[in-house]
């Protein structure tokens, strides 16, 4: 059965630092989908990127960096010289590809992410 | 373009009643999924629709249900409400079908069972 782990449950940083969120996955499929989500205090999850399985290049948008290992079954979230604005709960997401497809997601269980002033 | 939009963003109901919750797909958007949302078990799947047809179906109780509409608007039901059904219910649409396309989210309704 397809799991996430976010080990983190909460992290509180300073302004400015760096921080990496962890994600950790298993599935049994050869072809899926690892995704990362925000969710500020308003509620809504906002989409933040989407990798599939093929693709193991590391990206980059901003301040924001993404470390996908399958060897490890890793898809870890860094966030460089982080904003109070940052601070949200973080969830990493896995859709596996069946045939048909189904817009199915198996969450992880967040990691609550606080950067102080 | 719209975001997605779910009414009401917050309902408070007793045990034992009935509720239905709606949701606006962005423009253009034929998927609709649905996921609830609880301290305790976290973000799970409900189901999922795309064009009228349920596609998939999570782990829930009869009591939970839902559908779809021809202009891609859904909605879902809970019967016989239990404390345990109080969570923050999520709306998600997408582009296309398959598990391809991101989920866009609502902000959600907030219900509370007494």
């Amino acid at each position: 059965a397809q799991k996430v782990t976010q080990a983190q449950t909460e992290i509180s940083v300073v302004e400015k630092e760096d921080v990496t969120l962890d994600c950790v996955y298993e599935t049994r499929d050869t072809t899926y989908y690892l995704f990362w989500y925000k969710q500020p205090p308003s509620g809504e999850l906002v989409f933040l990127i989407r990798r599939n399985s093929f693709d193991e290049q590391n990206e980059i948008s901003g301040r924001y960096s993404w470390n996908f290992q399958k060897s490890t079954s890793s898809f870890n979230f860094t966030i460089t010289a982080s904003q109070v604005v940052d601070s949200a709960v973080y969830f990493c997401a896995l859709s596996e590809a069946p045939q048909g497809g189904s817009e199915k997601l198996v969450f992880g269980k967040g990691t609550k992410l606080t950067v102080n002033p | 373009k719209a975001g997605v939009t779910q009414t009401p963003r917050y309902l408070i109901k007793t045990r034992g009643q009935q509720v239905t919750l709606s949701c606006s797909p962005i423009s253009g958007h034929r998927s609709v999924s649905w996921y609830q949302q609880t301290p305790g078990q976290g973000l799970q799947f409900l189901f999922e629709y795309f064009s009228e047809t349920q596609r998939n179906k999570g782990n829930f109780p009869g009591r939970f249900s839902g559908r779809q509409f021809s202009n891609s608007r859904s909605e879902m039901n809970v019967s016989t409400l239990e404390l345990g059904d109080s969570a923050l219910y999520l709306c998600a649409s997408s582009e296309g079908q398959g598990a391809y396309s991101p989920l866009h989210f609502g902000n959600g309704t907030r219900l509370t069972v007494t």
